[in-house]
């Protein structure tokens, strides 16, 4: 049964940066695309970005182009995502999420079919 | 960049009844829509992808229909565990927006 395991939570202060971690368990990780979305408090979902190790680049949403960092460790089978420049709007929860495999290997970008538990990120000025 | 408009903001229904949820984006998408299922505390669960093919362990009482910009989600019998938000997704093409939700209450 695959699995997306996300690092804890972060306490952090306005312009500095975080990173959280998505460990995935059970599948072979070059066939698995991972994308990157927040909920803030109250709100619907975000999608941030995603990167599929299969053709090793990652796309972002505009909103966080130049912000966001998404990259993947296919030794260790873990993604990552780097936010830099933080706000107190950026306080969020942060998801992983799996590309269903059978649209992955077509290159397809979406949907997502397994999500990490998220991690909530608290920015503070 | 395409963007997902659902309607209504809150649908409030009764258990047993029918709920049709409405999800229409800015282009052409294709059938490439996916309809996501989010109680409080929990991160989404797939419902839908590709406009009307079920995920993986989901009740037939879910169904998605439509193409192009106008998609539709049907929940044929609600039950306790349905009342929750509902969210539309596109992945057509980068980026890949979410609508803004629909909260199932009950009546």
């Amino acid at each position: 049964q695959v699995q997306l395991v996300q690092s804890g939570a972060e306490g952090k202060t306005a312009g500095s940066s975080v990173k959280v971690s998505c460990k995935a368990s059970g599948a072979t990780f070059t066939n698995t695309a991972i994308n990157w979305v927040r909920q803030a408090p109250g709100q619907g979902p975000e999608w941030m970005g995603g990167i599929n190790p299969l053709f090793g680049t990652a796309n972002y949403a505009p909103k966080f182009q130049g912000r966001v960092t998404i990259t993947a460790d296919e030794s260790t089978t873990t993604a990552y995502m780097e936010l830099s420049s933080l706000k107190s709007d950026d306080t969020a929860v942060y998801y992983c999420a799996r590309v269903l495999p059978s649209l992955a290997a077509a290159g397809i970008v979406g949907a997502f079919d397994i999500w990490g538990q998220g991690t909530l990120v608290t920015v503070s000025s | 960049e395409i963007v997902m408009t659902q309607s209504p903001a809150t649908l409030s229904v009764s258990p047993g009844e029918r709920a049709t949820l409405s999800c229409r984006a800015s282009q052409s998408v294709s059938s490439n829509l996916a309809w996501y299922q989010q109680k409080p505390g929990q991160a989404p669960r797939l419902l839908i992808y590709g406009a009307s093919t079920r995920a993986t362990g989901i009740p037939a009482r879910f169904s998605g229909s439509g193409s192009v910009t106008e998609f539709t989600l049907t929940i044929s019998s609600l039950q306790s565990e349905d009342f929750a938000v509902y969210y539309c997704q596109q992945y057509n093409s980068w980026p890949l927006p979410f609508g803004q939700g629909t909260k199932v209450e009950i009546k």
